[in-house]
């Protein structure tokens, strides 16, 4: 069954610093990758996902990812980090032709001013 | 257009005590998932339904049981609750078809207690 590693469960960025949040799968195949976000007492929406069409996905609130076949990667980024991106952040993977959707432990991110 | 429902939102058992968790979705969704969320264990999937009158185990299905009740329904027992059981419970659904490149939508969660 695929999975997803997310190294590093709290990570710590000044506010205007870079946020990069990484993400590697295990799947037999190229598989339907997605992040999405979570703030506090509230359920998870989707952030971006790739499903083939760009390797570069861009997301809401000036998230985007790129996907790396040759690496099993899809890391989060975004240029500039703001105190409102304080979240917990979860990649997830669904594997072609399979509903299956697995997550990973997921990354709470601080933004510090 | 609610969304993904779950019932209740909050809820304390004590241990041998059995409940069923809701969760209705509204957009004539085929999949539909419950996880549970426990710090530093990120969302793990308890049982999951790719569609109508199917469905499956995840990771961690042991003291739960579900029943797809029609496309709408998705519900989660568990039968004689356990404190290793407390934890926030979501519920997800997603795909239309095979679906397995659309996004899930999430409900706001069950926060369960077991003392």
């Amino acid at each position: 069954a695929q999975s997803v590693t997310q190294l590093g469960s709290h990570v710590s960025v000044s506010e205007g610093a870079l946020v990069l949040l990484r993400c590697n799968y295990s799947s037999s195949v190229p598989p339907y990758l997605f992040w999405y976000v979570q703030y506090p007492n509230q359920g998870l929406q989707l952030l971006l996902k790739y499903t083939s069409a760009a390797t570069l996905v861009k997301g809401i609130n000036g998230f985007e990812a790129e996907f790396k076949k040759s690496e099993t990667s899809f890391h989060l980024t975004k240029p500039s980090a703001h105190m409102s991106d304080a979240a917990e952040y979860f990649c997830a993977v669904s594997e072609r032709g399979n509903n299956r959707l697995a997550f990973g432990k997921g990354n709470q991110v601080v933004v510090i001013p | 257009n609610a969304g993904v429902t779950q019932t209740p939102k909050f809820q304390v058992l004590k241990t041998g005590q059995s409940m069923t968790l809701q969760c209705a979705q509204d957009m004539n969704h085929n999949s539909m998932y419950w996880y549970r969320q426990d710090p530093g264990m990120g969302l793990r999937l308890i049982y999951y339904s790719a569609s109508e009158g199917t469905t499956d185990k995840g990771e961690v299905p042991n003291g739960y049981n579900v029943s797809r009740l029609n496309k709408r329904e998705f519900s989660l027992r568990l039968e004689s609750a356990a404190p290793s059981q407390t934890s926030v419970y979501f519920c997800a659904s997603k795909g239309y078809g095979r679906g397995s490149n659309t996004e899930a939508f999430f409900g706001q969660g069950t926060r369960l207690t077991v003392v």
